[in-house]
């Protein structure tokens, strides 16, 4: 979930298990969300993207769920692997309003996978 | 290969120094972006622009200038005005009007000031 201090949110999960990753967004009238994952020292890197219109969107080995009515996000990643520890965030862009500087991003969950 | 490329990956700073921290593209995208990301916090715009020689302040503009002569490169200035420099820096570019807001990101700057 979303971190309300200095300290990240962390996730430990086996290897080869299920992770879910949890985002509470603020603003019912965004259209789209982005899940990025952020290894540590690079840049971000798009995952997938869900539109407030959808409720599920599968990509390879990850899920975005969207439940509007509480406004939760949530990232599924099948079958855990070390590759897949990093920092995971989420993304709301306004509805309506086109560019990425409209995107307000959470602060991250930081994944660990033991091996 | 496509990409955004940000130099130096690390950047050392003394007190009451500019320093200018550099981003190129060859994605062809028409806007792009610097962000700033502090320990446990989530991204926070600094500056974006959308067209060369055009830019507007994002959320935390203050002590920080940029240009944008070229299409391809957008160098964002960290002046002795920014009381709290040290952090890890992002560029970022995007289509113009992209609907869904993604963003493309350089692999960062970490500036530390000594």
């Amino acid at each position: 979930g979303e971190s309300v201090g200095l300290h990240l949110p962390t996730l430990s999960v086996q290897e080869g298990d299920n992770s879910i990753i949890n985002c509470a967004y603020s603003n019912s009238a965004s259209d789209y969300f982005i899940w990025y994952k952020q290894e540590s020292g690079k840049g971000p890197q798009f995952i997938i993207d869900i539109r407030s219109n959808m409720d599920k969107r599968q990509g390879q080995r990850v899920t975005v769920l969207l439940n509007k009515t509480v406004k939760h996000l949530s990232l599924q990643i099948a079958a855990t692997q070390p590759g897949d520890s990093a920092v995971y965030f989420c993304a709301e862009k306004p509805l309506g309003r086109a560019g990425s500087y409209q995107l307000t991003f959470g602060k991250g969950t930081k994944l660990s996978v033991i091996p | 290969d496509g990409g955004i490329t940000q130099s130096p990956k690390y950047l050392f700073r003394k007190e009451g120094q500019n320093v200018t921290l550099s981003c190129e593209q060859n994605l062809n995208h028409d806007a792009m972006y610097w962000y700033r990301q502090d320990p446990g916090q989530g991204l926070r715009l600094i500056y974006y622009s959308q067209i060369v020689n055009d830019f507007q302040k994002g959320d935390i503009a203050e002590g920080y200038s940029v240009s944008r002569e070229k299409k391809e490169s957008f160098p964002l200035t960290v002046t002795s005005a920014q009381k709290n420099p040290t952090a890890f820096y992002l560029c970022a570019s995007s289509i113009l009007q992209t609907p869904r807001g993604e963003a493309f990101f350089g692999q960062g700057t970490r500036l530390t000031v000594v």
